[in-house]
């Protein structure tokens, strides 16, 4: 069983609409990060949110860290086919082990 | 700049054969870590080093070995290769763990035959 779940797994849109993929724990991080992964590379950061209740905003994405610091969200307004990708969140406990999500799949249609 | 260097890029084994798979750095940092990556469960982490001489477990670290001579390098080791090690593996490395950014090598993919 994954620390962390995404949802949805895979997501298909059209150029122009909007979308939230979602990160969920029943644990407690420290900070949660967001990685977009595009095929035969690395994650690459987008984010990190350390605080319960953070908003971060990175042109059209915005990011949100939980209250309980417990989820997160990703929503990303006007989807463009150069957002598709896997998007990945990550997130740090008491210690140096860092845990990622399950991914989520984007594709967006022009 | 360089950044995360993994090697080889693809390689295949037979069962029972041992392999390393290389990882270096250039960018000074202490924490480094393997993971390895499958369809539907995304990064789970092997082994991680939070500097030379240090190294520890990570959530699936049965199969694998490490070690930690030189800050730059990070080799991980399979000493008996098996199906279920098929995977995408990736370096990584931060100035920490839970607070800076993890820069990720291209990967490295792996069949085990």
């Amino acid at each position: 069983t994954q620390l962390l779940e995404q949802s949805p797994q895979f997501l298909s849109i059209q150029e122009g609409e909007n979308l939230t993929v979602y990160c969920n724990s029943s644990s407690v991080f420290s900070s949660l990060q967001w990685y977009r992964q595009e095929p035969g590379e690395g994650p690459v950061l987008l984010v990190t949110v350390v605080t319960g209740g953070e908003v971060k905003k990175l042109k059209r994405l915005t990011f949100q860290f939980g209250d309980a610091r417990k989820d997160s969200s990703l929503h990303i307004t006007a989807a463009q086919p150069g957002d598709t990708g896997l998007y990945l969140c990550a997130g740090g406990r008491t210690g140096n082990q860092f845990y990622f999500g399950t991914g989520t799949s984007l594709t967006v249609i022009p | 700049n360089a950044g995360v260097t993994q090697t080889p890029k693809f390689q295949v084994l037979k069962t029972g054969q041992s392999m390393t798979l290389q990882c270096a750095q250039d960018m000074n940092h202490e924490y480094m870590s393997w993971y390895r990556q499958d369809p539907g469960m995304g990064l789970r982490l092997i082994h991680y080093s939070v500097g030379a001489g240090i190294t520890d477990q990570g959530e699936v670290p049965n199969g694998y070995n490490v070690s930690r001579s030189t800050t730059e390098d990070f080799p991980l080791r399979l000493l008996s290769a098996a199906p279920s090690q098929t995977s995408v593996y990736f370096c990584a490395s931060s100035l920490h763990p839970r607070r800076d950014i993890q820069y990720f090598g291209a990967g490295t993919r792996l069949s085990v035959l």
